[in-house]
């Protein structure tokens, strides 16, 4: 069965600071990966994915993604985060193909806060 | 134009009513879905219909029924409405035969029971 772990409940950051969230999946083949985030009140946007390639992926909002298939993780960063950046992020995991939307298992989120 | 919406986007009522969320989505989308987050933000899938089709029924109780009048609209209708039930109710929509696996959602819908 696929799983995602996102270990950090809740991260804290300065405006400015660079961010890493870290995500760890289990998954019986080549997953196919992703990052969603939940601006307060908002439903979920996808910010970028994975599947094969280059594993250094480029997502909206100038946010990156590193696939290390050694370590089962996808991790998230950014250089250097924005006010606006506040939010909930939810790393995803499925199969590539037809219909894989129907098949995604999300993890449990981190809470992403923004010092002024 | 919002490209999936939901309403309503918050519901307050007693235990034992009766409710439902309606969803509406201008994508062309053959697939859409309904998720529930609870308090920890934990997203989990109910159900899923494919040109109006139910394909995914996750353990749900029944007092939960979906209806899909065409491939655009999902509606989620809930009877006897529990303490548990409170949550965020979020429509997604997909691609069928898309390989991308992107979800495309809607606001959500808060739904408190008192």
């Amino acid at each position: 069965a696929q799983s995602v772990t996102q270990p950090d409940i809740h991260i804290t950051v300065s405006e400015g600071a660079s961010l890493e969230l870290r995500c760890n999946y289990s998954y019986g083949a080549t997953p196919y990966l992703f990052w969603y985030v939940q601006s307060p009140g908002q439903g979920l946007q996808l910010l970028l994915k994975y599947f094969s390639g280059d594993t250094l992926v480029q997502g909206i909002k100038g946010f990156e993604a590193e696939f290390k298939r050694s370590q089962s993780s996808f991790n998230l960063r950014k250089p250097s985060v924005h006010w606006s950046d506040a939010a909930e992020y939810f790393c995803a995991v499925g199969p590539f193909g037809s219909g894989s939307a129907r098949q995604l298992t999300f993890g449990s989120g981190t809470q992403l806060t923004v010092l002024p | 134009d919002t490209a999936v919406s939901q309403t309503p986007k918050y519901l307050v009522t007693q235990m034992g009513n009766d409710k439902s969320i309606k969803c509406e989505q201008n994508l062309g989308h053959d697939t859409m879905y309904w998720y529930k987050q609870d308090s920890k933000k934990f997203l989990k899938i109910m159900f899923s219909y494919n040109n109006k089709e139910l394909i995914i029924n996750e353990t749900v109780p029944n007092r939960f029924s979906p209806k899909s009048p065409d491939k655009a609209h999902l509606n989620l209708h809930i009877n006897s409405l529990e303490l548990g039930d409170s949550a965020v109710y979020f429509c997604a929509s997909s691609h069928s035969t898309a390989n991308t696996g992107e979800l495309f959602f809607g606001e959500g819908s808060r739904l408190t029971v008192l």
